[in-house]
């Protein structure tokens, strides 16, 4: 099983700063078609996860352009631009590139 | 627009079973894995299984094996997960959720809590 580890596990930011968060992954995640199956997703408490990122660096539909995606192979960073109010919650890395789909454990972003 | 809605969550005792039912619009349901992940308390998201647009392949993580059965109705935009042999470590909301090949578009459903507790 893939293990993604995320860092840091707590992030505490100011409002109208950049933050940036890595996931590095135990094997590469590089798929045989070529594709790197690697998302970022955000959630806040009592809600579902929202996908932000795609393979790597594609943002979803609707996704204000402050968050961004990159990395390659084994190493990944998600960054924030300028931080809002409503960026507070968990940010997972989770990969679709061997089975099964895994998960790291967050990091937790909430405002100083 | 998009929705999926989760139920069959509840209480139910150890080496009890439940169903859970995704029932979902707004787009093209089968063209879409779907999928259940689940968060248990204080842990992070977990994936459990998926199904292709088939309905034929599936796949589960060893922890669920032989216990968790999933199925769809492309007909009905619906997709279901039947649990049996339920533990206290099944405890989680459980999400369903569709993406397409490729990883291009994927869609959540808001969860519904799944209680294994005598």
């Amino acid at each position: 099983e893939v293990v993604l580890t995320h860092s840091p596990l707590s992030l505490p930011v100011t409002l109208g700063q950049p933050a940036s968060i890595s996931c590095w992954s135990s094997r590469s995640l590089v798929y045989s078609d070529g594709n790197t199956y690697l998302h970022w997703f955000h959630q806040r408490p009592g809600q579902s996860p929202r996908r932000l990122i795609y393979n790597a660096f594609n943002r979803d539909s609707g996704v204000p352009d402050r968050f961004s995606g990159s990395g390659s192979g084994t190493d990944f960073t998600l960054e924030i631009s300028r931080v809002e109010a409503e960026d507070v919650g968990v940010y997972y890395c989770m990969q679709a590139s061997h089975w099964p789909p895994t998960f790291g454990l967050g990091t937790k972003v909430e405002i100083k | 627009e998009v929705q999926l809605v989760e139920s069959g969550g509840g209480l139910v005792q150890p080496g009890g079973s439940l169903r859970l039912t995704c029932t979902t619009s707004g787009f093209k349901f089968s063209s879409y894995w779907m999928t259940w992940v689940r968060l248990a308390p204080g842990k992070g998201l977990e994936w459990v299984a998926n199904i292709k647009q088939d309905g034929i392949e599936k796949n589960y993580v060893d922890s669920v094996k032989g216990r968790f059965t999933m199925s769809r109705d492309n007909a009905k935009n619906t997709f279901f997960l039947q649990m049996n042999s339920l533990r206290a470590e099944d405890t989680a909301v459980y999400y369903c959720s569709g993406y397409t090949d490729g990883w291009y578009d994927n869609y959540w459903g808001q969860g519904t809590l799944v209680t294994v507790s005598s």
